[in-house]
């Protein structure tokens, strides 16, 4: 089974703090994501990687940086964290087989609230 | 506009009712069309993929795509208690997945 963890179920921050969220597969994919999760807007892409060191910018990456220095660890890192970041966050994984294969497997979240 | 489109519900139906949810999309470039499941403080999972028009079935669960007009949808058929979560759409280019907002489903026993 393939298995996605984040480091923090629950994180509760100070506007300005720098916040890093983790993200570890054991599945060896080699693309990695960091999503946003909003009522009413879905799953939203921030940036996503497809190998170590790589990374893209997604639809909304601003205010977010990602680091990928192994496979199995994608960090998501918020400089300076504002209010408006309150989100759920969700990090997802996929190998670069077959299309048909190519389906993402979620990491359960971290609701992240910034005061 | 957004390249997915889905109706967030909220949808309220009876133990053994048919649940109907659909989207629309604007990008021809979408592959694959995907249906996740997400329960209450979760992340979502697979529940069916498709990447032609047509039906598919897998037990009470069916995924119709019509590419022509742009619209998928999922049925739900017998539905259970067991079945109320957040449904979202989602649909692939690239490496990428576009996601629809997720409709929150209610199943009353």
């Amino acid at each position: 089974d393939v298995k996605v963890t984040q480091s923090s179920r629950y994180l509760v921050k100070r506007t300005g703090e720098k916040v890093f969220l983790e993200c570890v597969q054991d599945m060896d994919h080699e693309n990695m994501f960091w999503y946003r999760q909003d009522p009413g807007l879905g799953l939203r892409l921030i940036y996503f990687s497809y190998d170590v060191k790589m990374k893209e910018k997604g639809d909304i990456p601003e205010g977010y940086s990602v680091s990928r220095e192994k496979k199995e660890r994608f960090s998501l890192i918020l400089e300076s964290a504002s209010t408006n970041q309150t989100s759920m966050y969700l990090c997802a994984s996929t190998s670069a087989g077959a299309e048909i294969r190519e389906t993402q497997y979620f990491g359960p979240g971290t609701r992240l609230l910034v005061l | 506009q957004k390249e997915v489109e889905q109706d967030p519900g909220p949808l309220s139906v009876p133990e053994g009712a048919i649940v109907s949810l659909n989207c629309t999309y604007s990008n021809s470039a979408f592959q694959y069309f995907m249906w996740y499941r997400q329960y209450s403080r979760k992340g979502p999972e697979l529940l069916m993929y498709t990447y032609s028009s047509g039906n598919k079935e897998d037990g009470r669960f069916t995924a119709q795509v019509d590419k022509s007009s742009k619209y998928i949808s999922l049925f739900i058929r017998d539905s259970q208690p067991s079945d109320s979560a957040t449904y979202l759409c989602a649909m692939k280019s690239d490496y990428k997945l576009s996601f629809g907002a997720g409709t929150t489903v209610t199943v009353r026993a």
